[in-house]
């Protein structure tokens, strides 16, 4: 099975901070990454797929990059609508697996 | 536009088994090229993916799960269902189906609200 490493596991920024969460894979999974924002008592939300496509409707201050096994997540410019655990997950082999989750709280 | 909504009993008694059904509506669950899944989430933890059927009724599942799992699909009232056998406290969760595909077979990109269970006697 493929484990997926979040890093960090919470964090604390200020509106219109750059935020940046770090997913590794324990191999290679190409670029079959996806990220999802999960907000307080909903269903997660896909962001970005093949570790950097920004969903359709999804705003462009979120971005994903990497390949291989090391991949990061930024949101450029934070907002207040963006407090939630986001969570890496991969698609290239079964099982899919996701990361532990990074919490996301402004300061 | 696609909605799921997970349906079924709210608590089961350990060693019993868990049945959920995942009703799709504004689609028919048997067009297109979609993975229908489980996902579950035990409260303040991380996702854990459960399994899968296809379109096709081909299935997937977690080796961790998969001698307890089983997943199906109904296309006469357009459901898939998911049975767990053999309950613990440890399968206490909030669970999820979800859809992936076509193009993207391992990206969800429509959910359920969340169905919790709790097993407990």
């Amino acid at each position: 099975d493929i484990q997926m490493t979040q890093s960090p596991s919470s964090l604390s920024a200020s509106v219109g901070d750059r935020v940046t969460i770090t997913c590794q894979a324990s191999q290679d999974i190409s670029n079959y990454l996806n990220w999802y924002q999960q907000k307080l008592g909903k269903a997660p939300k896909v962001l970005i797929y093949d570790a950097s496509n920004l969903e359709t409707g999804v705003p462009s201050r979120f971005s994903g990059s990497g390949s291989g096994t090391d991949f990061t997540f930024t949101i450029s410019s934070l907002q207040p609508e963006d407090i939630a655990t986001y969570y890496c997950q991969q698609n290239d082999n079964l099982p899919l697996s996701f990361g532990q989750g990074t919490k996301l709280e402004i300061k | 536009q696609v909605q799921l909504q997970e349906s079924g009993p709210g608590l089961v008694k350990p060693s019993q088994t868990l049945s959920l059904t995942c009703t799709v509506s504004g689609g028919s669950i048997s067009s297109g090229s979609y993975y229908w899944s489980w996902i579950r989430q035990p409260a303040g933890k991380g996702l854990e993916w459960i399994g899968r059927i296809y379109t096709s009724g081909s299935t997937n599942y977690n080796p961790s799960l998969k001698s307890r799992v089983t997943i199906s699909v109904d296309t006469s009232t357009n459901q898939f269902s998911l049975n767990l056998i053999s309950v613990t406290a440890a399968d206490t969760a909030v669970y999820y189906c979800a859809r992936a595909g076509p193009s993207r077979s391992g990206t969800y990109s429509r959910w359920g609200q969340g169905t919790l269970v709790t097993v407990s006697s």
